[in-house]
């Protein structure tokens, strides 16, 4: 069974970089469509993007300007940076394996962004 | 405020079924694109309960069924029961925002 789990500062001040990494265990990053999804209180459930293990990359054009998705296929990671962040970026973040649908998700991890 | 527009809330009594709607567009739903609904217990992750319209995940309970015609998909849970109190999402793509694209989500009650 295919798990997932993100890590990653809880706290990021305004203007600085948010990075996390999700960890795949149980199956091959190899082969498979891998997102980012946030939720946050005002704004629901939100895609940021997804990467594949050649590292092509999609993002949601709301946030493509800031944000950057990379895999490492010999860790079996792939990782999320979201750049210039304000408080509006506050949220839990989910990795999930994606084929058109979310198939399987990780626990998620609260990201605040403060000063 | 989401592309996908569903109800805040639904409830009902053990036993009963409820429906919980998703109303979209022709950029969406009304395209080619598949609907998808997730079930959200309290302070869990999204679980895909349903996918490609109305099939279901090894291990979701045929209490669950989904539908989907014209601009609208539907979520139907029948035989309601107190484990199905949560919030439920529908999912899709918009061709529009160039983004997968979820609803605002229902909270299903249990009464």
């Amino acid at each position: 069974q295919v798990q997932l789990q993100e890590s990653g500062p809880g706290l990021v001040r305004p203007s600085e970089t948010l990075s996390l990494t999700c960890s795949v265990s149980g199956g091959s990053i190899s082969g498979h469509y891998w997102s980012w999804v946030r939720q946050s209180p005002g704004k629901g459930l939100e895609w940021i993007g997804f990467i594949y293990d050649n590292g092509y990359t999609n993002y949601n054009p709301s946030l493509e300007s800031r944000v950057t998705i990379s895999v490492d296929t010999s860790k079996n990671q792939f990782s999320l940076e979201v750049r210039s962040v304000t408080a509006a970026d506050t949220a839990v973040y989910y990795c999930a394996r994606q084929p058109g649908y979310f198939d399987h998700w990780g626990q998620g991890t609260l990201v605040t962004v403060s000063s | 405020q989401s592309v996908l527009t569903q109800p805040p809330s639904v409830s009902g009594a053990p036993g009963q079924r409820v429906t919980i709607s998703c109303t979209g567009s022709s950029s969406n739903i009304g395209a080619v694109y598949d609907v998808h609904w997730y079930q959200q217990l309290p302070g869990t992750a999204p679980k895909l309960l349903i996918y490609g319209n109305n099939n279901r995940p090894s291990g979701v309970p045929d209490r669950f069924s989904g539908s989907k015609s014209g601009t609208s998909a539907s979520l139907a849970i029948t035989g309601l029961q107190a484990e199905d109190e949560a919030d439920y999402y529908c999912q899709s793509y918009d061709s529009s925002l160039s983004a997968y694209v979820f609803g605002a989500g229902t909270k299903v009650t249990v009464l």
